[in-house]
């Protein structure tokens, strides 16, 4: 079946260490996105990419570095330099040059 | 962009018609109209767009005022599992920075 996957679904780290998390989508999609959710509140962007081996900071870029090597995967690190990491991420993949974006089904990552 | 306004929340009766407005006295000429909703620790999903055009589809219809500064979402016949966050999106639909901004949305409860 054609979709985008993040995983691990729940993921929990010590304060300090770097973590990175998957999104993989095997829907041909050029772009692909990541959005972090605090309880309560929006989606906020935080980098995108439109094709391989380009990508762009969006809203809240700080603390976070990502990768597009392949069309299929955009992985995210959050670094020890992101003050507040504990969130519900989210990726998403569309067609270039369309919003109609699909998203997975999160990670939620917890630092202690 | 465009910004949206969305009431924070609202109840309705299941089986009952679900309207949720939405007001975007901004839009622009070339900016379509999304909605989205999110079911509790899930990705968001897409339901619906509109230019100007009233539009329907199997989950929802959509219908967008002459002057398209308003437009509201309609869930004909609610069930229990449409309770989630709804979100209305504003944006132009072209090649760069195709990203989605999510506000705050509404939280649309449907009550047995």
């Amino acid at each position: 079946d054609g979709g985008i996957t993040q995983s691990p679904k729940y993921l929990f780290r010590k304060e300090g260490q770097n973590v990175t998390l998957s999104c993989e989508q095997n829907l041909n999609h050029d772009a692909m996105y990541w959005y972090r959710q605090d309880p309560g509140q929006g989606l906020r962007l935080i980098y995108y990419s439109q094709i391989v081996n380009d990508f762009q900071k969006g809203d809240i870029a700080e603390g976070y570095s990502v990768s597009r090597e392949k069309k299929e995967s955009f992985p995210l690190t959050v670094t020890s330099a992101q003050k507040n990491p504990t969130a519900f991420y989210l990726c998403a993949s569309s067609i270039r040059g369309t919003t109609e974006a699909f998203f997975g089904q999160g990670t939620r990552l917890t630092v202690v | 962009d465009a910004k949206t306004t969305q009431p924070p929340s609202m109840d309705c009766a299941e089986g009952r018609a679900a309207n949720l407005p939405c007001n975007h006295s901004t839009i622009s000429g070339n900016e379509y109209v999304y909605w989205y909703r999110q079911i509790h620790s899930q990705g968001p999903q897409y339901i619906i767009h509109g230019l100007k055009n009233n539009e329907t589809n199997e989950m929802a219809s959509l219908i967008i005022t002459e002057d398209r500064k308003s437009s509201t979402l309609i869930l004909p016949h609610a069930t229990l599992r449409d309770t989630a966050v709804y979100y209305c999106i504003v944006r132009v639909v072209g090649d760069a920075g195709n990203m989605l901004t999510f506000g705050g949305g509404t939280r649309l409860m449907v009550k047995p």
